[in-house]
C-alpha cells in the first residue's frame, strides 16, 4: 500500500515569490493535513481538509492557504514567501476525520532566499 | 492553551541501557494521545495511539503507557537503530495535533 506522496521534495524560491506544494494521501484516507516544521518551533499545525473542506486551521497568516481536491489530494500555497517561511512542510493522511493516527509523508523542504 | 511537553530533550544512551521518555499533556480535551518516531529529513513515522489512562501498547522494543496527566515511551536494551528524534502529540481538535518538541535519542553500540 502506497504510503503519503509529496511533491517536490525540495524547492528553492525567492523572496516574494509564492509556492504550492502537493500532497496524495494513502489511498482511502479523506483526511489531510499539514504541518510547518523548523528547528525553533517544532512541528505546527496548519490545517486539515476532510471531504474537500476545511476543518480546523491553525495560527498561521492568510498567505497560507490550501485545498483539497475530490480525489482527497490536497495542495497548500505560500504567497508573498518571506525568508521565515523556509521550513520543512509535512503532509498527514488520516482514514476518517477525529482523533486517529495521521501517516506523514517526507516532506517537502522550502528555503526562502 | 493546549500543550504537551517533552523531556529530557537529548538522552543517549548506550546499547542495551534501557530507560523512559516522557510526554505531559494539557488535561482538558484530550481526545488522543500519539507517538512518533522521525528521523533526520523524513517524515514522523506513526508508532502508538492511546486514548484512555492505563492503556498500554508494544511494539519490538517500545511500549508507550498513558496516566491521566503524562505519557511514557519505555525503550528496553536499544539498538543503534533506534536513535532518532521521538515525538509525542496530542489530540483535541479533529485531526489536529499540538506536537511537543520532542527527545533526541542517541545509542551508542
Amino acid at each position: 500500500k502506497a504510503g503519503v506522496t509529496q511533491t517536490p521534495r525540495y524547492l528553492i524560491k525567492t523572496r516574494g515569490q509564492q509556492v504550492t506544494l502537493s500532497c496524495s494521501p494513502i489511498s482511502g484516507h479523506r483526511s489531510v493535513s499539514w504541518y510547518q516544521q523548523t528547528p525553533g518551533q517544532g512541528l505546527q499545525f496548519l490545517f486539515e481538509y476532510f471531504s474537500e473542506t476545511q476543518r480546523n486551521k491553525g495560527n498561521f497568516p492568510g498567505r497560507f492557504s490550501g485545498r483539497q481536491f475530490s480525489n482527497s489530494r490536497s495542495e497548500m500555497n505560500v504567497s508573498t514567501l518571506e525568508l521565515g517561511d523556509s521550513a520543512l512542510y509535512l503532509c498527514a493522511s488520516s482514514f476518517q476525520f477525529q482523533y486517529t493516527e495521521a501517516f506523514f509523508g517526507q516532506g517537502t523542504r522550502l528555503t526562502v532566499v | 492553551e493546549d500543550q504537551v511537553t517533552q523531556s529530557p530533550e537529548a538522552l543517549r544512551l548506550q546499547e542495551g541501557e534501557s530507560s523512559s521518555l516522557n510526554c505531559s499533556y494539557t488535561v482538558s480535551g484530550l481526545r488522543g494521545l500519539f507517538w512518533y518516531r522521525q528521523d533526520p529529513g523524513k517524515g514522523p513515522e506513526f508508532l502508538f495511539t492511546l486514548y484512555s489512562a492505563g492503556e498500554e501498547k508494544e511494539k519490538e522494543r517500545l511500549k508507550a503507557t498513558l496516566t491521566k496527566k503524562e505519557s511514557f515511551l519505555h525503550i528496553t536494551a536499544p539498538k543503534p537503530e533506534d536513535s532518532a528524534t521521538y515525538l509525542c502529540a496530542g489530540g483535541y481538535t479533529g485531526n489536529q495535533f499540538y506536537f511537543g518538541t520532542g527527545t533526541s535519542l542517541t545509542v551508542i553500540p
